[in-house]
């Protein structure tokens, strides 16, 4: 079965600042990696996925992710944060191309201060 | 285009009650799944539908949660006799025709409070 970790329930950067918002995961096979974001009382909504490829993956509003299969992470990054980037963050991990199996973490809270 | 839309948006139950939680999905889109979001939880995933059938119901409790996507009208998840520990957040999302791998759609989802 497949789990993802969200080591960091918060994360507090400065506006401008870069941030990083990390996963780990577990498969026993190839994973699909995926990040969402929450803003307040919405639902999630898709940032990015790995499916293969390059390991670096931009996605939406500047944000990219890194598959590092040896330290099996996909964190997610950006260069320079803005206070509008202040949700909720969900990493999920997938084994098929289904989106039934999907399994998401317990979520990062990253609040950008100006 | 309407995104997926949710209703109701809060829910307040009694121990004992029934709750219906509906979820239209995107225009064009054919498959609809259920998580429930507990607090300081992720997302767990319940059931995934088609029109008219349940494919995957491997994340729903076997008692008192029932969920269908009929031809017409919207999802519904039921929760019958509900209890304390139901109480959450409830999403819907939905894919196209096609699934996408990981991009769903979701909906800003159903508060459920049980007293």
């Amino acid at each position: 079965a497949q789990s993802v970790a969200q080591p960091e329930d918060q994360v507090n950067v400065a506006e401008g600042n870069p941030l990083t918002v990390k996963c780990t995961y577990s498969v026993s096979g190839n994973p699909y990696l995926f990040w969402y974001v929450q803003y307040p009382n919405r639902g999630l909504q898709f940032l990015l996925k790995y499916i293969t490829g390059d390991n670096l993956v931009k996605g939406s509003y500047g944000f990219e992710a890194e598959f590092n299969k040896s330290q099996t992470s996909f964190h997610l990054k950006k260069p320079s944060a803005l206070v509008s980037d202040s949700a909720l963050y969900f990493c999920a991990v997938s084994l098929t191309y289904n989106n039934n199996d999907m399994r998401f973490g317990a979520g990062t809270r990253l609040t950008v201060k100006p | 285009n309407a995104g997926v839309m949710q209703n109701p948006r809060h829910l307040v139950r009694r121990r004992g009650q029934e709750a219906r939680l509906r979820c239209s999905p995107m225009k064009g889109h054919s498959h609809v799944y259920w998580y429930r979001q507990l607090p300081e939880e992720g997302l767990k995933f319940m059931v995934y539908l088609q029109k008219e059938n349940i494919i995957d119901e491997s994340g729903m409790p076997k008692e008192r949660f029932s969920a269908e996507f009929p031809k017409e009208g919207p999802s519904i998840l039921r929760i019958q006799q509900v209890v304390r520990g139901d109480s959450a957040a409830y999403f819907c999302a939905s894919s196209p025709r096609t699934p996408t791998p990981g991009e769903l759609f979701f909906g800003e989802g159903s508060r459920l409070t049980v007293l």
